[in-house]
């Protein structure tokens, strides 16, 4: 079946620290893959997303590539900011028609 | 993208008693998904809710503990029956992108329940 592991967490970074969460699926098919982040006390917002190998997601300074051949999405910022603290997590969809399935989440600390 | 309100945002429930989470989405769609997040943890899909048929539910969760009702293409409903405290946590409702969505699901704020 379809799996996604994240990273262990939690991270704790300082204020514009470079960021990396690591991202790694499987999957019998050619999945789309997500990240989405839960801010403290929120739902669940998309991040950002690729749906096709090679493609690149980018959102408010986040990115992440899809990467066929290691099975990864990692998702990376260049510098972080304390408003960026939240639970990331990536998730994979193998049609546009099924679940998604998720990773265990990270949890990102970023201090001032 | 969907807007989608969830009701009650959270409860605190007593043992034994169940509890019904009302999702509304802002535009007509044909699957909804109910996730549950327990404390701490990474979502699960409960079950799959499409209009006019029964909802698929995920290995361990039944019908019994957790009745759906999808009454039409804007509203589903999901009961937390006979609830324990192992019941407690946010329980949220997704929607597929639309019709030229590209995959993605939106997510209801999510209702957050404790049960003593």
């Amino acid at each position: 079946g379809n799996s996604v592991t994240q990273m262990e967490g939690p991270v704790t970074l300082s204020e514009e620290a470079f960021l990396t969460i690591n991202c790694t699926y499987t999957a019998t098919g050619y999945p789309s893959l997500f990240w989405y982040v839960q801010y403290p006390g929120e739902g669940l917002q998309l991040l950002l997303k690729a749906t096709k190998a090679d493609d690149k997601g980018s959102n408010k300074g986040f990115e992440a590539t899809y990467r066929k051949e290691t099975t990864s999405f990692h998702l990376e910022k260049g510098s972080v900011q304390v408003s960026d603290s939240a639970v990331y997590f990536c998730a994979l969809r193998e049609t546009s028609g099924s679940r998604l399935t998720f990773g265990e989440g990270t949890q990102l600390t970023v201090n001032p | 993208s969907a807007v989608i309100s969830q009701k009650p945002s959270r409860d605190i429930c007593q043992r034994g008693t169940s509890l019904t989470i009302q999702c509304q989405v802002d535009s007509q769609v044909t699957m909804m998904f109910w996730y549950r997040q327990q404390p701490g943890q990474s979502l699960t899909l409960i079950a799959t809710a499409n209009q006019g048929s029964e909802a698929t539910y995920e290995s361990g969760f039944v019908i019994d503990k957790f009745p759906i009702s999808r009454p039409n293409l804007t509203f589903s409903t999901l009961t937390v029956s006979n609830m324990s405290p192992e019941d407690s946590s946010i329980y949220l409702c997704s929607v597929d992108g639309g019709v030229r969505g590209t995959g993605e699901l939106f997510f209801g704020e999510g209702s957050r329940l404790t049960v003593l």
